[in-house]
């Protein structure tokens, strides 16, 4: 299993591009999600997904929209790129009520 | 929403004693407590987790304590040794509770450092 995968590893991007962050898990789990990590903030919950066609907004939402057309891909997309989204951005997935397996994170740059 | 609070925000220890982390939250509904240990550039890996029906956890030289009346769950590493030096997060999480299921709100990071 390559368990939780995320494409690309790093970005930079001009203000007012568009992009999407792609999330994959092969362990067939039914939740997945999306986090923000800045210096000294933690991880913060973008947006979340309880199964295949279901999505919903978690604590920092704003700028960011995903859809869950298969079970397997989450992906998160920028429409108009702030250099306030800069940060690393983190995909998980877990089944439910269960560990969270995170994957290695996309270190995105908006200039 | 939940606010999960963490201190000390830097612990240094001698390589061999223990070192604790403390966190609190405000949600009364939230029953998962996971720690993570997240190493430089890497992505956050779980250590240990503990659920509100249970006041202790214990797994070779790391432990976790839960106070559900005061809303508090700590870390303790004992005999701490040289690759136990990174940054740990505490979270919390309300399963089964709808909203934001499973979602986890996590604290801002402690980052342990061993010294020799």
């Amino acid at each position: 299993n390559a368990g939780v995968t995320q494409t690309p590893k790093f970005q930079v991007l001009k203000t007012g591009q568009s992009m999407t962050l792609q999330c994959a898990q092969d362990m067939n789990h039914e939740y997945m999600s999306w986090y923000r990590q800045d210096p000294g903030m933690g991880l913060r919950l973008i947006h979340y997904s309880v199964g295949a066609g279901i999505t919903d907004q978690g604590e920092v939402p704003n700028g960011y929209n995903v859809s869950r057309s298969t079970t397997e891909d989450f992906p998160l997309r920028l429409l108009s790129a702030a250099p306030s989204q800069t940060s690393v951005y983190f995909c998980a997935s877990s089944r439910w009520g269960n560990e969270q397996f995170f994957g290695p994170g996309t270190r995105l740059t908006v200039l | 929403g939940e606010n999960v609070e963490q201190h000390p925000s830097t612990l240094s220890v001698q390589e061999g004693d223990s070192a604790v982390i403390k966190c609190t939250y405000s949600d009364s509904a939230s029953n998962y407590f996971p720690w993570y240990k997240q190493e430089l550039g890497k992505r956050p890996q779980l250590i240990i987790d503990i659920r509100s029906n249970v006041g202790e956890k214990k797994d070779q030289r790391i432990a976790v304590t839960l106070n559900k009346t005061a809303k508090h769950f700590s870390l303790h590493i004992t005999e701490t040794q040289p690759e136990d030096s990174a940054v740990y997060f505490c979270a919390a999480s309300s399963i089964g509770g709808g909203g934001g299921a499973d979602g986890l709100t996590f604290g801002k990071g402690t980052h342990l450092i061993i010294q020799p």
